[in-house]
């Protein structure tokens, strides 16, 4: 069956600390990886992974894609308060036909 | 620009009803995505809409339907509601589908008692 798991389904830290999420799959005939965040109501866009080894960064966040593990991992350095959300992956596959989303990370990042 | 707009807001129906949810994506752009979050079963894809064609279908009954407008606002129906349809309704638009950068609107939350 396909599925999407995310790790670790709750996270604290504190601000300053790094952070790793991981989002792993299993899927047939895999097409993209997408990683959202979720603060209260609509998600926020934060990458999209297709291919293998090639790092997106936006600031501090940055993504990685490992297609023979089938795993996407989710870094967050120097956290801030304002990091604090429901951070979801979100897998597209068979040729496109299907999405489905893992059940999410929600990251507390205290003071 | 404006963003994703989605109405009504809030929704409360009863059993056996059904019910429109209307969403007017950003000005350009010709994809519209529809998906159901709830507390049990997380977020789920509905459909996709691309230039008034209904492009991707999500593992949901035929009770859930949607279209799209030539001005690329779309709207989902849900018939014959029943109380595990209570979700918060959320749709996305892009320029090219799923797998680009998608903006959210702000939900439309059902209650169906």
């Amino acid at each position: 069956e396909d599925k999407v798991v995310q790790s670790p389904l709750s996270l604290v830290v504190h601000e300053g600390d790094t952070v790793t999420l991981n989002c792993s799959y299993e899927v047939t005939n895999f097409r993209s990886l997408l990683w959202y965040k979720q603060e209260k109501k609509a998600p926020t866009f934060l990458f999209m992974l297709t291919s293998s080894g090639i790092e997106k960064k936006s600031g501090r966040l940055s993504s990685i894609l490992d297609k023979k593990e089938l795993f996407s991992i989710l870094n967050i350095t120097a956290t801030q308060t304002g990091d604090s959300a429901v951070y979801l992956c979100a897998v597209e596959y068979n040729y496109g036909q299907n999405f489905v989303f893992g059940p999410g990370t929600r990251l507390s990042v205290l003071p | 620009k404006a963003g994703v707009t989605q109405t009504p807001r809030y929704l409360i129906k009863t059993r056996g009803q059904q019910v429109t949810l209307s969403c007017s994506p950003i000005s350009g752009h010709r994809s519209v995505s529809w998906y159901q979050q709830t507390p049990g079963q997380g977020l789920q894809f509905l459909f996709e809409y691309f230039s008034e064609t209904q492009r991707n279908k999500g593992n949901f009954p035929g009770r859930f339907s949607g279209r799209q407008f030539s001005n690329s606002r779309s709207e989902m129906n849900v018939s014959t509601l029943e109380l595990g349809d209570s979700a918060l309704y959320l749709c996305a638009s892009s320029l090219g589908g799923r797998s680009d950068e998608q903006y959210f609107g702000p939900g439309t939350r059902l209650t169906v008692t």
